[in-house]
């Protein structure tokens, strides 16, 4: 069974307030990952890291900034909410050696900007 | 390059019937495919992969896929629908290099009716 973590699961907040999204595994796995999920579309990659102190952009441009200071910990920050970040944020996990691609995710974050 | 096309946003069965749902993908290099289960308000759950192994794969809860490289599709089936398996699935492709990046559909909801 996966063991990765997000909080909080559910977020309402107000335009320009900063938030951050937390996600924590136990697995020990190097790669992490930030998908943004919207009803009807595919799963967007906006963030991941191979490793402390490594994050990148991913397909999709996301205002959202993420650190990696700690192997089993990848939090995502927003500095100012606006309604256009509304959406669901998922975070998952990959391990790097002995693996065949397959991701393991949280529960994800929900995040309704008002 | 590669993409992954489901066809069917929402696929209605009867509980007992036949579940088919449809994958198709495209990969420059030979692929790993993977399908997911999302239950509502919740992350997404492996529920089988192909790895170049079997060609025929088995998951949990009684689905199943078969890879058919000439037809480069990876379809879903499980032969007798229950209550239980309404839920959103996602078909993901992954290369099999060191990168793996892995490319999602937009998921196929599937209803179960009683």
């Amino acid at each position: 069974e996966a063991d990765i973590y997000q909080t909080p699961r559910y977020l309402v907040i107000g335009t320009g307030k900063k938030i951050t999204l937390e996600c924590s595994q136990t697995m020990g796995h190097d790669k992490m990952y930030w998908y943004q999920q919207d009803p009807g579309m595919e799963l967007h990659l906006i963030h991941y890291s191979y490793g402390v102190n490594s994050t990148e952009k991913g397909d999709l441009s996301s205002e959202s900034t993420v650190s990696r200071i700690r192997t089993e910990h990848f939090p995502l920050t927003l500095e100012s909410a606006r309604p256009s970040h509304t959406s669901q944020y998922l975070c998952a996990s990959k391990a790097t050696t002995g693996n065949t691609g397959e991701l393991f995710f949280g529960e994800g974050s929900r995040l309704t900007v008002l | 390059a590669q993409s992954v096309t489901q066809l069917g946003s929402h696929v209605s069965v009867s509980e007992g019937a036949l579940v088919l749902l449809r994958c198709n993908y495209s990969s420059s290099v030979p692929p790993y495919l993977f399908w997911y289960v999302q239950y509502p308000n919740q992350g997404l759950q492996l529920l089988l992969k192909y790895t170049s192994a079997a060609t025929l794969v088995k998951g949990i809860n009684g689905f199943e896929a078969e890879f058919k490289k000439s037809e480069t599709s990876f379809h879903l089936t499980k032969p007798s629908a229950h209550m239980s398996d309404a839920a959103e699935y996602f078909c993901a492709v992954s290369d099999s290099g060191g990168y793996q990046k892995v490319t999602f559909g937009i998921g196929t909801k599937l209803q179960v009716i009683p």
